[in-house]
């Protein structure tokens, strides 16, 4: 079995502020993604990678940057946060079509 | 493009009762169907996968069938229980078209009374 790790668990922003989350997986799986979900609601794509140094926007790339420089890890970094924003930021990795996630970042933007 | 519809934004049920979440999907290529589900405050988690057409996939008590013919991927259980209450999502993939990106839905959430 493997883990997905994501940090931090919580942060808070100023708004204008950049922020960087960063995401571990130790599966070797090759392709990962970045999700937002905002309160209760779906899954939006923000950036993916097939594979080390590669990005791929997703549908809701705008506003954010992505950097793949190992394997192992994908960071998002929010290039401008947006004020009152609230949302809960997924990491996933996958093998073979199945998708798995990690914890999640919860993002505050005051 | 490939889309998903779930019908239901939210569903509250007695617990016992049985339930059907509804997916309809829409593809051109060879559909890769997937139901997760998500508790309060945790990640997503796969509770069923299919690919074969008309076979009945299970897990967990819950259940689903790959219909092609409907394009429908329907989540049912005979008898919820109140630690089923979650958000499900379906979602869809393209064997390999998408290169592994997951479609999905936009979630139902299953609340279940005691």
């Amino acid at each position: 079995g493997g883990i997905i790790t994501q940090t931090p668990k919580f942060l808070i922003g100023q708004e204008g502020q950049k922020l960087t989350l960063k995401c571990q997986q130790n599966f070797n799986h090759d392709t990962m993604y970045w999700y937002r979900q905002d309160s209760g609601k779906g899954l939006r794509l923000i950036y993916y990678s097939i594979t080390e140094n590669d990005l791929q926007k997703g549908d809701l790339s705008e506003g954010y940057d992505a950097s793949r420089e190992k394997k192992s890890s994908f960071s998002l970094t929010v290039t401008s946060a947006q004020k009152n924003e609230m949302a809960v930021f997924l990491c996933a990795s996958s093998w073979d079509y199945e998708q798995y996630f990690g914890p999640g970042t919860r993002l505050t933007v005051l | 493009g490939d889309s998903v519809t779930q019908t239901e934004g939210l569903v509250t049920l007695t617990k016992g009762l049985p339930v059907m979440l509804n997916c309809t999907y829409q593809t051109t290529y060879s559909p890769f169907l997937f139901w997760y589900v998500q508790h309060l405050n945790e990640a997503p988690k796969l509770l069923l996968k299919s690919s074969t057409d008309n076979k009945r996939t299970e897990h967990q008590g819950f259940y689903a069938t790959l219909h092609k013919s409907s394009s429908s991927f329907h989540l049912q259980k005979s008898s919820v229980q109140l630690s089923d209450s979650a958000l499900y999502f379906c979602a869809l993939s393209d064997w390999g078209y998408n290169q592994g990106k997951l479609i999905f839905g936009q979630g139902t959430k299953l609340s279940i009374k005691p």
